[in-house]
């Protein structure tokens, strides 16, 4: 079975300070994973993924991620954080060679503060 | 390129009622996916068409749900009689490939059945 956790409902964070918001997950193989961002009376929109290479992968709008097979995570960063930046952001994972369908986290909440 | 698009936007219902969610996904896109958040929990997956055929149909609720892609283009969503806790948001998500490649999703039918 595939699992994502997503520790915090919310995290907040002064503008111009980094950020990080945090996603753990459990599969039995090698993972798929996934970061979608969801703004105010909109759909998810794709922010970036890991499938296979690099640790450190980088998304659309400053953001980046680092998957970290020792510890199961994959956090998502952006060094310096902006208002704009203020929306619910969802982890996903699917086993690779699994199922297609991701499983998705909780969701987080990121409140960037002017 | 239009994305994928969902109508209603926002649907009040009385207990008991019928209610039909539409998803026309991104043209071209073979894969269709269903999902439902209820208020501050996890993205659920519901089904998965793949053109017209269903491929996957393990997160439908119950029987009261019936999902439709009538030639392997929009999609309906039809819940029969509606309850209290068919209520959330309804996403459509279309993909070209499955596993590796992200989906893109709809804006959201957010449904309230009172």
């Amino acid at each position: 079975a595939q699992s994502v956790a997503q520790p915090e409902d919310q995290v907040n964070v002064a503008e111009g300070n980094p950020l990080t918001v945090k996603c753990t997950y459990s599969v039995s193989g090698n993972p798929y994973l996934f970061w979608y961002v969801q703004y105010p009376n909109r759909g998810l929109q794709f922010l970036l993924k890991y499938i296979t290479g690099d640790n450190l992968v980088k998304g659309s709008y400053g953001f980046e991620a680092e998957f970290n097979k020792s510890q199961t995570s994959f956090h998502l960063k952006k060094p310096s954080a902006l208002v704009s930046d203020s929306a619910l952001y969802f982890c996903a994972v699917r086993e690779a060679g699994g199922s297609y369908i991701p499983t998705f986290g909780r969701g987080t909440s990121l409140i960037v503060h002017p | 390129e239009a994305g994928v698009t969902q109508f209603p936007s926002h649907s009040v219902i009385e207990k008991g009622q019928t209610v039909t969610l539409r998803c026309d996904p991104i043209s071209g896109h073979d894969n269709l996916y269903w999902y439902r958040r209820v208020m501050g929990k996890e993205i659920k997956f519901l089904l998965h068409f793949v053109k017209e055929s269903k491929q996957d149909e393990s997160g439908m609720p119950n029987n009261r749900f019936l999902a439709e892609r009538t030639g392997g283009t929009y999609s309906t969503l039809k819940v029969q009689p509606a309850e209290l806790e068919d209520s959330g948001v309804y996403f459509c998500a279309s993909s070209v490939g499955r596993g590796r490649t992200e989906a893109f999703f709809g804006q959201g039918t957010r449904l309230t059945v009172v």
